[in-house]
């Protein structure tokens, strides 16, 4: 069964500045996807950004970038020049790319604070 | 584009009673999924759907929980009856079966549910 850890439960970062959220899994599969998703306290998951495994690219989206180290199964977030709006819970989380199961496997979160 | 929709938004019961949430996937995703998330720990798989047929209900106390997607579209989910253990949202998410984007779960804004 594939797992996924994030050992900071908590970080804090001073608006402007950048911060990198931490997160490893494990696997046998080869193919598979690998997210990002914030969860304010609205409570609606929303998606920050993917990374397909068979892609040596690392994936961007505007201020958000992952470090995905597929030998080391590592897949940490960096989010530059932080913003009030970026305060959040995020959920690191696998997919298999394997027959018809799609369901996502999350880590336990890392709650992130922004500070003026 | 509409969103997932869910509702209740909250929900207050005391143990043993009944109780039932309902989802509207984004039309065309052919593809349910209902996700339990207890205080602190990220969503877990309770069931997942492929149009009106069950994928994976491997997690789903079976006993108490049920599902249902009778014409592949709106989703219910009922617990009967209710443990204090079942404190927890509840995230109802739909993707599409195939093409680019059928790796991307939409999140609804889920159900809080309180077992007193």
């Amino acid at each position: 069964a594939q797992t996924v850890t994030q050992s900071q439960p908590e970080m804090s970062v001073q608006e402007a500045e950048t911060v990198t959220l931490s997160c490893t899994y494990d696997t046998s599969e080869s193919d598979y996807y690998l997210f990002w998703y914030k969860q304010p306290p609205s409570r609606q998951m929303i998606l920050v950004i993917r990374q397909e495994a068979y892609k040596q690219q690392n994936a961007t989206e505007n201020r958000f970038s992952v470090n995905f180290q597929k030998a080391a199964k590592s897949f940490s977030l960096k989010i530059s020049d932080s913003q009030l709006g970026d305060a959040a819970m995020y959920f690191c989380a696998y997919r298999s790319d394997t027959g018809a199961n799609s369901k996502l496997t999350f880590g336990k979160g890392i709650t992130l604070s922004v500070r003026p | 584009e509409a969103g997932v929709a869910q509702s209740p938004r909250y929900k207050i019961i005391e143990k043993r009673q009944s109780v039932a949430f309902w989802c509207n996937p984004i039309s065309g995703h052919a593809t349910l999924y209902w996700y339990q998330q207890i205080l602190g720990q990220g969503p877990k798989l309770l069931i997942q759907f492929q149009n009106n047929g069950v994928v994976d209900d491997s997690q789903l106390p079976k006993d108490r929980f049920s599902a249902e997607r009778l014409k592949g579209v709106d989703s219910t989910l009922k617990i009967q009856p209710a443990k204090l253990e079942d404190s927890a949202v509840y995230l109802c998410a739909s993707s599409f079966r195939t093409g680019l984007t059928k790796n991307i779960q939409y999140f609804g804004a889920g159900t809080r549910l309180s077992v007193l």
